[in-house]
């Protein structure tokens, strides 16, 4: 079924090891983002992507880097994880033409 | 610069009742709106989206929002609510000028429905 798939799923890291989140999409979608849910602080904008080899900083961009090599798939990288990156982490994207996101089903992430 | 404000936190309604989740947003150009659920653990889902034309838009469950340009409301409805509403639900905006803000959605932090039986 064509959509946005993410891997992992859930995942717990220890404070300072590393990780990449992947999220790929199939429909030749332009426009990809990565967003982090909090209680009471809905989703914010972490990085995101208008096109292959090309990353933007969004609302919250610290600790986190991105990659888009590839069209179909944008990576979100944690160097060093810290107990604040603790969250549910959502991969959205979006056609030329679109109106509304494609959303991921989510990674949760916890940071030990 | 885009934004959302949801101002309750919580709603809690009766079963069969009517039910209202408020949103009111800030956008440079026009906007189009949306409204996603999420029920517990699970990802956000698509309710419905205002993109022009009628005032009332209908969405998937029964749900349906009415947009205010003059109030730059967006405020979710229906008309008698279900105990399998409870969920979390977020109104999102994004300005319709072609490539503004990159396409980005801007969120509220989320109402928190609770229908009781």
């Amino acid at each position: 079924n064509a959509g946005v798939t993410q891997t992992p799923k859930f995942r717990v890291l220890k404070t300072g090891q590393s990780m990449t989140l992947l999220c790929a999409q199939d429909m030749n979608h332009e426009y990809m983002y990565w967003y982090r849910q909090d209680p009471g602080m809905g989703l914010r904008l972490i990085h995101y992507s208008v096109g292959e080899g090309t990353t933007a900083k969004g609302e919250v961009p610290d600790g986190y880097n991105v990659s888009r090599l590839k069209k179909q798939n944008f990576l979100l990288g944690l160097e060093s994880a810290a107990p604040s990156q603790t969250s549910v982490y959502f991969c959205a994207s979006i056609g030329q033409f679109g109106y509304g996101y494609t959303f991921g089903s989510g990674t949760r992430l916890t940071v030990v | 610069a885009q934004s959302v404000a949801q101002p309750e936190d919580q709603v809690n309604v009766a079963e069969g009742n009517p039910l209202t989740v408020k949103c009111t947003y800030s956008v440079s150009g026009n906007p189009y709106l949306f409204w996603y659920v999420q029920y517990p653990n699970r990802g956000l889902q698509f309710l419905l989206k205002y993109i022009t034309g009628d005032n009332l838009v209908k969405g998937s469950y029964g749900f349906e929002a009415e947009f205010n340009k003059s109030q730059t409301s967006f405020h979710l409805k229906k008309p008698s609510a279900l105990v399998s509403d409870s969920a979390l639900y977020f109104c999102a905006v994004r300005d319709q000028r072609s490539g503004a803000g990159s396409y980005q959605l801007t969120f509220g932090k989320g109402t928190k429905l609770s229908v009781i039986p």
